[in-house]
């Protein structure tokens, strides 16, 4: 079965220094991998995807992430956080066996301090 | 990209009572998403609901309790039915997303049952 694993509830960095949030995921086949944000009282936003090709994905707002097929790694990151980066982040799967949903991680809290 | 509301953006309900909440997407989609989420949490899917068919529902969620709608490629409603404070929740729809696609996300629906 298809799932991704978020390791951290909470991750806390100063503004300016770079910042990673943690996934790694479990799949069948080849691995369909999403990052998604949400701001407090708001809907998800869709910051990147993995689906074939380059290991190093850009995605909105600064952001990217590092595909690694050893490590089974979807690592989130920005090199300089900012304050308004703090939020609730949700890595994903897509779960291509079944109905093509996505599988969620549990999240990591972002929390930026000035 | 695509844009989704949500209506209602929130309510308080009586126990007993039921809520028809209302997704509409500004394209045609194929597929359209429930999940629900408590604040702070991750998401659960309900059901996916796919355009002329039957919507197909999750493990723990069932047809009598969240029946769903999907009368056209644009728009779907879920309706929590006999409602308790247990299903006091954000429920959130979301639209799109094939196998190599985001799904976008409405802004979701606090709902709270006394």
């Amino acid at each position: 079965a298809q799932s991704v694993a978020q390791p951290e509830d909470q991750v806390n960095v100063a503004e300016g220094n770079p910042l990673t949030v943690k996934c790694t995921y479990s799949v069948s086949g080849n691995p369909y991998l999403f990052w998604y944000v949400q701001y407090p009282n708001r809907g998800l936003q869709f910051l990147l995807k993995y689906i074939t090709g380059d290991n190093l994905v850009k995605g909105s707002y600064g952001f990217e992430a590092e595909f690694n097929k050893s490590q089974t790694s979807f690592h989130l990151k920005k090199p300089s956080a900012l304050v308004s980066d703090s939020a609730l982040y949700f890595c994903a799967v897509r779960d291509i066996v079944g109905t093509d949903k996505l599988i969620f991680g549990t999240g990591t809290r972002l929390q930026v301090f000035p | 990209s695509a844009v989704i509301s949500q209506k209602p953006s929130r309510d308080i309900c009586q126990r007993g009572t039921s809520l028809t909440i209302q997704c509409q997407v500004d394209s045609q989609v194929t597929m359209m998403f429930w999940y629900r989420q408590q604040p702070g949490q991750s998401l659960t899917l309900i059901a996916t609901a796919n355009q002329g068919s039957e919507a197909t529902y999750e493990s723990g969620f069932v047809i009598d309790k969240f029946p769903i709608s999907r009368p056209n490629l644009t728009f779907s409603t879920l309706t929590v039915s006999n409602m308790s404070p247990e299903d006091s929740s954000i429920y959130l729809c979301s639209a799109g997303g094939d196998t190599y696609n985001e799904q976008f996300f409405g802004p979701g629906t606090r709902l709270t049952v006394l």
